[in-house]
């Protein structure tokens, strides 16, 4: 079973500052497909990101996401402050198996 | 627009089984580039993805879950549902229902219901 390390827990940032957070699988799954979503306090999660790199509907393009193997990124160029929130890595493989990551909180400094 | 609605007890007795059903509205559940499926979330805690649907019946079974989930799909009436038998205090959590995207390289939850809080107790 895959296990989806994020990191950091929690990044500290202020408005137009750029965040970068990072998700590692503990191996290379067959045929993984790497995702992230958005979720606000009380909220459903968002998908921002499938495929490691392409924005989901109506996502802006602030959020963009890389990466292969086992080492993903998802890159928020400036902070506006809808986006502090927590964001999920989350992998497919085809064993099948759908794992996420623990979460990382992007915080107003 | 497409919309997903959880339904189904918010307390559930130990032991008992957790029995929760999605009604997807605004399109067809019998779509072959979708699945359907339930994700948890414990207070405070991560997601976790259960189980999921399509609409022949082909499932997906999380394997830490396998043993106690039975997914089910009525295209009938455009829901599919959940149960989780011999349910303990370790459920307790927020359950989600959504849709999952499976073509080409989309392999995502696209969209989600609003959640509904189960409580073990």
């Amino acid at each position: 079973e895959i296990v989806l390390t994020q990191s950091p827990g929690t990044l500290s940032l202020s408005p137009g500052e750029r965040a970068t957070l990072s998700c590692r699988a503990s191996q290379s799954g067959r045929g993984s497909y790497l995702a992230w979503y958005q979720q606000k306090l009380g909220q459903a999660p968002r998908l921002l990101i499938y495929d490691t790199s392409s924005r989901a509907t109506g996502i802006p393009d602030r959020f963009s996401g890389s990466g292969s193997g086992t080492d993903f990124t998802l890159t928020i160029s400036r902070l506006e402050p809808e986006d502090f929130a927590v964001y999920y890595c989350q992998l497919y493989d085809n064993s099948p198996a759908v794992t996420f990551g623990g979460g990382t909180t992007v915080e107003i400094k | 627009q497409l919309q997903l609605q959880e339904s189904g007890p918010g307390l559930v007795k130990p032991s008992e089984t957790l029995s929760l059903t999605c009604t997807v509205s605004g399109g067809s559940i019998s779509n072959s580039d979708h699945y359907w499926g339930w994700v948890r979330q414990p207070p405070g805690k991560g997601l976790e993805c259960i189980a999921s649907i399509n609409y022949s019946g082909t499932t997906y079974n999380s394997p830490s879950l396998k043993s106690r989930v039975t997914i089910s799909v009525d295209t009938s009436k455009n829901q599919f549902s959940l149960n989780l038998s011999s349910v303990t205090a370790a459920d307790t959590a927020v359950y989600y229902c959504a849709r999952w995207v499976s073509r080409g390289n989309w392999k995502a939850f696209d969209m989600w219901g609003q959640g509904t809080v189960v409580t073990v107790s």
